[in-house]
């Protein structure tokens, strides 16, 4: 199973919009929607921010908004602020208790 | 509120054995998958190993499928992995979380492995 395909870095100033994409296939991402987005602080535990394609856990703002058409996902994350800078993590499920994970991205808030 | 704890990481000898436990608090155990997810240092996240709520069903990525065995307890809300034959590239820092099919949801602070001689 080959990792999806994420873009390594992404940037922006506090208060813009990024998007950051993830790519799969017809086997993972484009086979069920059952993807996530994790966000993982340096030296930290990832936290969950994004799961079944779009919906977001208790206590994640909504600034942070996902979609998926076809065998690619994307998080949007607007109004950048300055703790938002940390590394983002899309995972699809790939059946039978199975997943995979991207390659991540750094995002860094200027 | 949920908690993991992982424990049972440490240094370990190419070849060698290591077994590693996960418990956890704050919801009914039995009910949900479970997952271990590694870090080697300075990467990506990389998905191990996912068992369902009755330990019927299990699964292993590539990399780790034949040395690592994933099983749990329900009784004691207590999930293991043990990895043997450890090769130098199974270092890493290693999860357990909380799965839905949708995502996993809930994570522990994770276990350090170094395998070196």
């Amino acid at each position: 199973q080959s990792a999806l395909t994420q873009p390594r870095s992404v940037s922006g100033s506090p208060g813009q919009s990024v998007t950051i994409s993830c790519t799969g296939t017809s086997s993972d991402v484009g086979a069920y929607d059952y993807v996530s987005w994790n966000q993982q602080h340096p030296g930290k535990a990832p936290k969950l921010l994004i799961f079944d394609v779009s919906r977001r856990p208790s206590g994640v703002p909504d600034r942070f908004s996902a979609s998926k058409s076809g065998n690619t996902a994307s998080l949007t994350i607007s109004g950048l602020q300055a703790e938002d800078e940390a590394d983002y993590y899309c995972c699809s499920y790939t059946g039978t208790y199975t997943w995979v994970f991207g390659g991540g991205t750094k995002l860094t808030v200027l | 509120e949920e908690q993991l704890l992982e424990s049972g990481g440490g240094l370990a000898q190419p070849g060698g054995s290591l077994r590693l436990s996960c418990s956890a608090s704050g919801f009914t155990f039995s009910t949900y998958g479970v997952s271990w997810v590694r870090q080697a240092p300075g990467k990506g996240l990389e998905w191990v190993s996912g068992i369902s709520g009755d330990g019927r069903t299990t699964s292993y990525a590539g990399s780790v499928r034949g040395r690592f065995t994933i099983s749990r307890d329900n009784s004691k809300n207590t999930l293991f992995l043990q990895m043997s034959s450890l090769r130098a590239e199974d270092t890493a820092m290693y999860y357990c979380a909380k799965s839905l099919f949708g995502g996993l949801i809930s994570w522990g602070q994770g276990a350090l492995v170094t395998v070196s001689s």
